[in-house]
């Protein structure tokens, strides 16, 4: 059964660089499937952050693309997010997740909740 | 504002029926069967409850059903539980490997 979990600073100032990671357990990146990210404001719905394959291949959400950065580290079987100038809209709960072509996500995170303050 | 559409709440008492649905356009929804949805308890991850439109993962009940009819979505709940008060988000792949989300819906148990 495959588990996920971020992890990550909790809060970050404004104009600066979000870093979390996602490490993957009970399954190997390099096997296959697809892994995503998915972020939340306080009290709001889901939004579709970004996609990558294990081969490095990646997707972003066309309003964020060109502020994130998604990256696989198949030797610690773990994924990584970075958002740069951020500001109080990208304080979110961050998942990470396992997810299939056409999005299907059928393996959350726990979720870690990033806050954007100075 | 989501690329999809879904009412903010819906409601029914123990053993009744609800449907949620979600509306979208012949880019998403309409002209594709990827149509998934989740379910959210508070503090708590999503669920996924059903995916490819109608297809129910191992372990979720089949009182969970989903179903499309061109630009809209529904997941009905039938004979409806406590435990099945949480808010429920669809979502829809809209080609080139995008993927978007309804606002979601707060569904109460009476």
């Amino acid at each position: 059964q495959v588990q996920l979990q971020e992890s990550g600073p909790g809060v970050v100032k404004p104009s600066e660089t979000l870093s979390l990671t996602c490490s993957v357990f009970g399954y190997s990146i390099s096997t296959g499937y697809y892994w995503g990210w998915i972020r939340q404001p306080p009290g709001k719905g889901l939004e579709w952050v970004g996609t990558i394959f294990h081969s490095g291949s990646t997707y972003y959400n066309p309003s964020l693309k060109s502020r994130v950065t998604i990256s696989v580290d198949t030797s610690k079987n773990q994924l990584s997010l970075k958002v740069s100038s951020v500001t109080a809209a990208d304080t979110a709960i961050y998942y990470c997740a396992r997810v299939d072509i056409v999005g299907k996500a059928d393996s959350w995170g726990q979720g870690t909740l990033v806050t954007v303050s100075s | 504002q989501s690329a999809l559409t879904q009412p903010p709440s819906a409601s029914g008492s123990p053993g009744q029926s609800v449907t949620i649905s979600c509306t979208g356009t012949s880019s998403n929804v309409g002209a594709y069967n990827y149509v998934s949805w989740y379910q959210q308890q508070p503090g708590k991850a999503p669920k996924l409850m059903i995916y490819e439109v109608t297809k129910r993962p191992s372990g979720v009940p089949d009182r969970f059903s989903g179903s499309k009819s061109g630009n809209t979505a529904s997941l009905t709940v039938s004979g409806l539980q406590a435990e099945d008060e949480a808010d429920y988000y669809c979502s829809s792949y809209a080609g080139s490997n995008i993927f978007v989300f309804g606002p979601g819906t707060k569904v109460t148990v009476l």
